[in-house]
């Protein structure tokens, strides 16, 4: 079954602090996965986006890493902001007969204090 | 901002009402997706359009009613919802529906609450 599971379901740092999320997903045939960031009330932005040939993907203070073997991926924010305070959802496309699929993950919603 | 609008931003709507969520994008795109986000389940894809055509309907109930006039606008029309109906619906678009590389700009949503 085509799944993609995050954790932690929720995140509670402190401004400046460092942290990492989780997805694991069983989806074949994996084509590509990417990281969303969703703000309250907004609709999701891409962060990031690897293929099965990149280990890793930086955007600013986020870097995340992709581990096909063990269909592993993480996000890590460096020096959290206030602004980082948001879901981050995990997205793993697959190809059949040329088309696309996106499975989504349920998100970690991540909470940066003061 | 993405350069996909959504409109309205909030609907309160009874079980017996007919409205219309608005959706439009100013990427020059040839595909348009509509969603269904409830809280704490992932996205769920409803409807794909691809230069105007429908491409793919994920069973998704009669109550709910897509049209895409044009490759820039999409409408979601809904009627006699259920209160489970309620949600923020999100609609997104791409360059097309079958690139590897395939980046989806989502808009703000419209967060419907079914009475």
């Amino acid at each position: 079954k085509n799944q993609v599971e995050q954790s932690p379901q929720s995140l509670i740092i402190l401004e400046g602090k460092n942290c990492t999320l989780q997805c694991n997903y069983t989806v074949s045939p994996f084509s590509n996965l990417r990281w969303y960031k969703q703000d309250t009330g907004r609709g999701p932005v891409s962060l990031t986006i690897m293929t099965f040939s990149e280990n890793t993907k930086s955007n600013g203070r986020y870097t995340a890493t992709l581990d096909a073997d063990t269909k592993q991926s993480s996000l890590h924010i460096t020096a959290s902001q206030l602004s980082d305070s948001a879901s981050y959802i995990c997205v793993v496309s697959r190809t059949t007969s040329g088309t696309y699929k996106y499975i989504f993950g349920t998100g970690t919603r991540l909470k940066v204090l003061a | 901002e993405t350069g996909v609008t959504q409109t309205p931003r909030h609907l309160v709507m009874g079980m017996t009402n007919k409205k219309s969520l608005k959706c439009e994008q100013h990427l020059g795109h040839n595909a348009m997706y509509w969603y269904k986000q409830s809280a704490k389940k992932p996205l769920e894809l409803m409807f794909v359009y691809s230069l105007e055509e429908r491409v793919e309907n994920n069973s998704v109930p009669s109550r709910f009613s897509p049209e895409c006039p044009n490759s820039s606008h999409l409408f979601l029309h809904l009627h006699t919802l259920q209160p489970e109906d309620s949600a923020l619906y999100l609609c997104a678009s791409s360059q097309e529906t079958h690139l590897s590389y395939n980046e989806q700009f989502f808009g703000p949503g419209t967060r419907l609450t079914v009475l």
